[in-house]
């Protein structure tokens, strides 16, 4: 199975900073991989789908990229709304993997 | 709105088997990859397969001998075995829509499960 790697596992960051994640497969997958936001006791919520579209609703303060096996999620000035845990997915191939989780704490 | 419930028991005793029902409204199973996605107390997500109301199924090999997902397109739901269920399969367990390039667009709210005798 493909190992997904997210760095770093946890931040702190303060309400308009500047916030990336790293995503990195165990091999290539081209640019199929998903970038989904969790908060406590709620279902994962889809952000960023083929590495770099942004889904529907979603604010354009989110933004992806990358491709092969290196990816990141930027948050380009983050709101409070935004404290969360993300988890990047591949679905290049079977099983689809999840990353371990960034959680995002206000700093 | 396309919207996804899941519903089952809370609570199954080691050795037996897990079984959960997700019922789709606003809109058709047809056409979709339904997945079941599950969480281990204040852990990670985990895909656990996917079905479609053809019969194609995915399994993640790591359950695979214990999992069966089937799509019931007349109900309009998909659900969800697992046999021989022990205290890690403790989790809360999730069913989601595949969608084109989107893995899983839709999800339903989850369901916890704890395996106890």
């Amino acid at each position: 199975a493909i190992q997904m790697t997210q760095s770093p596992s946890s931040l702190s960051a303060s309400v308009g900073d500047r916030v990336t994640i790293t995503c990195r497969a165990s091999q290539g997958i081209r640019n199929d991989l998903a970038w989904y936001q969790q908060k406590p006791g709620k279902a994962p919520k889809l952000l960023i789908f083929a590495a770099s579209s942004l889904q529907s609703g979603v604010p354009s303060r989110f933004s992806g990229s990358g491709s092969g096996t290196d990816f990141t999620i930027t948050i380009s000035s983050l709101q409070p709304e935004d404290f969360a845990t993300y988890y990047c997915v591949q679905d290049y191939n079977y099983p689809w993997t999840f990353g371990q989780g960034t959680k995002v704490e206000n700093k | 709105q396309v919207q996804l419930q899941e519903s089952g028991p809370g609570l199954v005793r080691p050795s037996e088997t897990l079984s959960l029902t997700c019922t789709v409204s606003g809109g058709s199973i047809g056409s979709y990859y339904w997945s079941w996605v599950r969480q281990p107390p204040g852990g990670g997500l985990e895909w656990i397969g996917y079905s479609h109301y053809s019969g194609t199924t995915n399994y993640n090999p790591s359950l695979k001998s214990r999992v069966t997902i089937s799509v019931d397109k007349s109900k309009n739901e998909f659900s969800l075995k697992l046999n021989s269920v022990t205290a890690t399969d403790t989790a809360v367990y999730f069913c989601a829509r595949r969608y084109g390039d989107r893995p899983f667009d839709y999800w339903g709210q989850g369901t916890l499960v704890i395996v106890s005798s």
